[in-house]
């Protein structure tokens, strides 16, 4: 079974700049998961699709970042324009359901740098 | 409101000995409890859960956790560390009622020669 696919695994901008990332989950996940972990911490939710609708985006900075999953399936994420407190590392998860125990399976994530 | 606390930032423990990672939980509701490990430069892998099944919960790599719910508790144990245990450890709370997911701080787990 083929697991998350992200992409890019590494990214540097500048201030400013506009970055999007790609997340394909596992064949058959209705749920999607794109998360921020900053160096030192715990990774925070940023936003929960179930299908293509969304189920949570409470911690979305939606003044900057944009989340989309058109046909339920692949899904970008977006920061436009980017700061330097945006450096972090990306992940997506997907998990077969939204039920509180599921599991949900990582990507690699996408390490963003922004000078 | 529920939130997830890992009680140490870093632990270390000589090669062959007992490991424990505490993690503490407070809900209103019944959660949903896992242990995630995260090796350098990958990704995130489920350890074990929680899912108000059996309260001892046994996971891959040798490690358990006992869910208590009297002390709002789900320490992650095993009886004899390895180098290859050496990782950062995430402890994450789910309710089963909005589905809200919080992750802990971590712990990093240092394995001493």
């Amino acid at each position: 079974e083929a697991g998350v696919a992200q992409s890019p695994r590494y990214k540097i901008i500048e201030k400013r700049q506009s970055v999007a990332f790609w997340c394909n989950p596992i064949s058959g996940h209705a749920t999607l998961y794109w998360y921020q972990q900053i160096l030192g911490q715990g990774p925070k939710l940023l936003i929960q699709f179930q299908n293509n609708g969304v189920v949570d985006d409470s911690q979305l900075p939606k003044d900057r970042f944009s989340a989309e999953r058109l046909k339920g399936v692949d899904s970008t994420l977006k920061i436009q324009p980017a700061k330097l407190e945006d450096s972090a590392v990306y992940l997506c998860a997907s998990s077969w359901d939204i039920a509180g125990g599921e599991t949900q399976y990582f990507g690699p994530g996408t390490r963003l740098l922004v000078l | 409101a529920q939130s997830v606390t890992q009680l140490d930032s870093h632990v270390s423990v000589s090669e062959g000995t007992p490991v424990l990672l505490r993690c503490n939980y407070s809900s209103s509701y019944s959660p949903s409890l896992f242990w995630y490990v995260q090796h350098p430069n990958k990704g995130l892998q489920l350890l074990l859960k929680y899912t108000s099944a059996a309260t001892l919960v046994k996971g891959i790599n040798g490690f358990e956790a006992e869910f208590k719910k009297s002390e709002t508790s789900f320490h992650l144990t095993k009886p004899s560390a390895h180098m290859s245990d050496a990782a950062e450890y995430f402890c994450v709370v789910s309710l089963n009622r909005d589905d809200k997911i919080i992750f802990g701080k971590g712990t990093r787990l240092h394995i001493l020669p």
